[in-house]
C-alpha cells in the first residue's frame, strides 16, 4: 500500500522560508519511473503543480516559482522535501505531496496516490 | 502561459449521464488524467491516459479524447459522486511542466 504525508509548519510570517517533508512508504524513489511531486491548492481554488523530483535527480519547477522552490530527496529516508523561499499571504494553500508515475516519456506523468494535504497559513 | 479550461459546474439527476470537458491546445499531443475531489479530501486519480481506469475505480467512470478535447463522462451517475473534478496535462510548450484545469463542480441533483 502507497501511502504519502505531508509534514511542515501550519502558520509562516511574510518573508519567511517554507519548509515542507514529504514522508512515503510503499515505493521507492530510486526505482525507475517512480517520482514525487508538489502541489498546492488555496483555499476554495484550484490546484496547482509546484514541483517534481525523479528516481534519477532530476527535477523540475513551476516557471511562475521556480526562483523561490527547491526540492530534494532522502532515498533511505523515504523523504522528499520542498522549500519555498520569501513566503506571502497569496501563498497560504494546502500543500499536497503525490507520487508521481513516469512509465515512459518524462513529459507524461500522473499522480496518484495522494497525501492528505496540509494547509499553510502566510500571516503576520 | 498553458491552459486547461473545464466548465466551472455541471449538474445532473442521479442515474442520468455527466460530461465533464476539458479544452487545451496541446490536447490530442499529451494525455490527459481526471481527478476526483471530494470536499476536505485529497484528489483521487479516475481516469490516466485519456481513457484508462485506475483499479478500484468504478466502471461507470470513463475518459475519451476528441481533438483539442478530452472528456470525463460519468455513467449513471450516484450521489457519492458529487465532487470537484479536475483535468490535468504536460505544458503544451514541451518544457516538462504540468498543469491542471480550474475545476468543476459536479452537483447531483
Amino acid at each position: 500500500q502507497v501511502t504519502l504525508r505531508e509534514s511542515g509548519p501550519a502558520l509562516v510570517k511574510p518573508t519567511q522560508t517554507l519548509t515542507l517533508t514529504c514522508t512515503f512508504s510503499g515505493f521507492s524513489l530510486s526505482t525507475s519511473g517512480m517520482c514525487v511531486s508538489w502541489i498546492r491548492q488555496p483555499p476554495g481554488k484550484a490546484l496547482e503543480w509546484l514541483a517534481r523530483i525523479d528516481w534519477d535527480d532530476d527535477k523540475y519547477y513551476s516557471t511562475s516559482l521556480k526562483t523561490r522552490l527547491t526540492i530534494s530527496k532522502d532515498t533511505s529516508k523515504n523523504q522528499v522535501v520542498l522549500t519555498m523561499t520569501n513566503m506571502d499571504p497569496v501563498d497560504t494553500a494546502t500543500y499536497y505531496c503525490a507520487r508521481t508515475l513516469v512509465p515512459a516519456a518524462k513529459i507524461e506523468n500522473w499522480f496518484d496516490p495522494w497525501g492528505q494535504g496540509t494547509l499553510v497559513t502566510v500571516s503576520s | 502561459s498553458y491552459e486547461l479550461t473545464q466548465p466551472p459546474s455541471v449538474s445532473v439527476s442521479p442515474g442520468q449521464t455527466a460530461r465533464i470537458t476539458c479544452s487545451g491546445d496541446a490536447l490530442p499531443k499529451q494525455y490527459a488524467y481526471w481527478y476526483q475531489q471530494k470536499p476536505g479530501q485529497a484528489p483521487v486519480l479516475v481516469i490516466y491516459k485519456d481513457s484508462e481506469r485506475p483499479s478500484g475505480i468504478p466502471e461507470r467512470f470513463s475518459g475519451s479524447s476528441s481533438g483539442t478535447t478530452v472528456t470525463l463522462t460519468i455513467s449513471g451517475v450516484q450521489a457519492e459522486d458529487e465532487a470537484d473534478y479536475y483535468c490535468q496535462s504536460a505544458d503544451s510548450s514541451g518544457t516538462y511542466r504540468w498543469v491542471f484545469g480550474g475545476g468543476t463542480k459536479l452537483t447531483v441533483l
